[in-house]
């Protein structure tokens, strides 16, 4: 069985710096997906990046990158230059290419970006 | 272009109850997933319909079950409510034309349950 692994519940960040958030995962496939989403307290989840494990190339979108480790099984999420409208809770997910409609989903993030 | 609707926000039931939950999917999309999302055991799926047949289901007691009409729009039925069915309820939907589609979520449905 597939797991997700969030190890820091919390973490917080002064605005305009860079913060990383850790993600490791488990599964026995060779071709998968993984992604971060973003929850704010409005409880929409919202897609920040994502990435497809037969690409060796790291996804970027913006100010998100990420580093993605296959033979460590691990996956982080960078933000840089964070804004304040980046506090929200972040989930790592993994979808296998054999079932890509279902997620599983880490335990979560809570980041606070500090004035 | 609308994103994905959940009816109703927020809801209150009691124990023994059953209760339905309603995801009207972006238009276009055909795939719809249901997730719960709990403080203690997070983000859980559920099930996920295409064409309205159930193509996967997650690890819950039948006393959850769901269904998806020929609009695409779905909806989740939890019977004999427990106090620990107490959760965030999140429907997203996609267009489920090649694998890397990403899911839409809408913005859920709490239920509390007393």
């Amino acid at each position: 069985a597939q797991t997700v692994t969030q190890s820091q519940p919390e973490m917080s960040v002064q605005e305009a710096e860079t913060v990383t958030l850790s993600c490791t995962y488990d599964t026995s496939e060779s071709n998968y997906y993984l992604f971060w989403y973003k929850q704010p307290p409005s409880r929409q989840m919202i897609l920040v990046i994502r990435q497809e494990a037969y690409k060796q190339q790291n996804a970027t979108e913006n100010r998100f990158s990420v580093n993605f480790q296959k033979a460590a099984k691990s996956f982080s999420l960078k933000i840089s230059d964070s804004q304040l409208g980046d506090t929200a809770m972040y989930f790592c997910a993994f979808s296998s290419s054999s079932n890509t409609g279902k997620l599983i989903f880490g335990q979560g993030t809570t980041l606070q970006v500090k004035p | 272009k609308a994103g994905v609707t959940q009816t109703p926000r927020y809801l209150i039931k009691t124990r023994g109850q059953q209760v339905t939950l309603s995801c009207s999917p972006i238009s276009g999309h055909r795939s719809v997933s249901w997730y719960q999302q709990t403080p203690g055991q997070g983000l859980q799926f559920l099930f996920e319909y295409f064409s309205e047949t159930q193509r996967n289901k997650g690890n819950f007691p039948g006393r959850f079950s769901g269904r998806q009409f020929s609009n695409s729009r779905s909806e989740m039925n939890v019977s004999t409510l427990e106090l620990g069915d107490s959760a965030l309820y999140l429907c997203a939907s996609r267009r489920d034309e090649v694998p890397s589609e990403k899911l839409f979520f809408g913005s859920g449905t709490q239920l509390s349950v007393l």
